[in-house]
């Protein structure tokens, strides 16, 4: 079973800020946290990851809460091409892959 | 581009044949991993190979079969072929043997149809 829980869907608004929340309560130590998104009819990409510090790079931020016991996926300005299902996978268990969020931008 | 290959994009084929699927990972990777994506589904980890030795296996069924070659490329072999194995097949690759910090890269995938 995932270690994570992320809800089934999100929708929001073209040029509008994403907020994808995951719970991974289960968390150790050493586990990095991973996200990835699927765009339809291709394979899985890597977006970010990170430990404990907040994280961004030129596709998202990662926002991880104190405890580590949640984590959000942030994207600053969604467009329609970042429609997709988004993973958050904890690095100690990647090879366990739950359903995602299925993100809908709406234009 | 994640610098991933796999062949062939599409395959189509009949019940109770047999096909290999082939990947080849980015420069440098060391571990290669096979998923299976049924329609509208999650990804289900089949087998993981790191420098040519199996490292992990999921639940891949005994007609499936993989390895890992000197170069690094990886085969999936699917055997006995059934109507419910028609799925996409993606197979990624990490620079290690897939530790908390190692990050997959994904292939664009082969879309197998088993008539």
């Amino acid at each position: 079973d995932a270690k994570t829980t992320q809800p089934n869907s999100m929708e929001s608004n073209e040029e509008e800020p994403v907020h994808l929340p995951c719970n991974h309560s289960t968390i150790s130590g050493t586990d990095y946290i991973h996200w990835y998104r699927q765009l339809p009819s291709q394979g899985p990409e890597y977006v970010i990851h990170g430990l404990t510090s907040n994280v961004n790079n030129r596709m998202a931020s990662l926002a991880i809460a104190e405890d580590r016991k949640s984590s959000t996926l942030i994207l600053h300005r969604a467009t329609l091409r970042d429609a997709a299902v988004y993973y958050c996978i904890l690095g100690n268990y990647q090879l366990i892959w739950g359903a995602g969020t299925k993100l809908i931008i709406k234009p | 581009d994640s610098g991933v290959t796999q062949t062939p994009k599409h395959l189509i084929t009949a019940t109770g044949q047999r096909v290999t699927l082939r990947c080849s990972p980015r420069s440098g990777d060391l571990s290669v991993y096979w998923y299976q994506q049924s329609l509208d589904q999650g990804l289900q980890f089949l087998i993981q190979y790191y420098n040519g030795e199996e490292r992990a296996k999921g639940n891949i069924l005994e007609r499936f079969s993989a390895q890992q070659f000197p170069d690094l490329h990886s085969e999936l072999n699917l055997s006995s072929l059934e109507l419910g194995d028609s799925a996409l097949y993606f197979c990624a690759s990490s620079v290690r043997a897939g530790d908390s910090t190692d990050t997959q890269y994904f292939g664009p995938g082969t879309r197998l149809t088993v008539l």
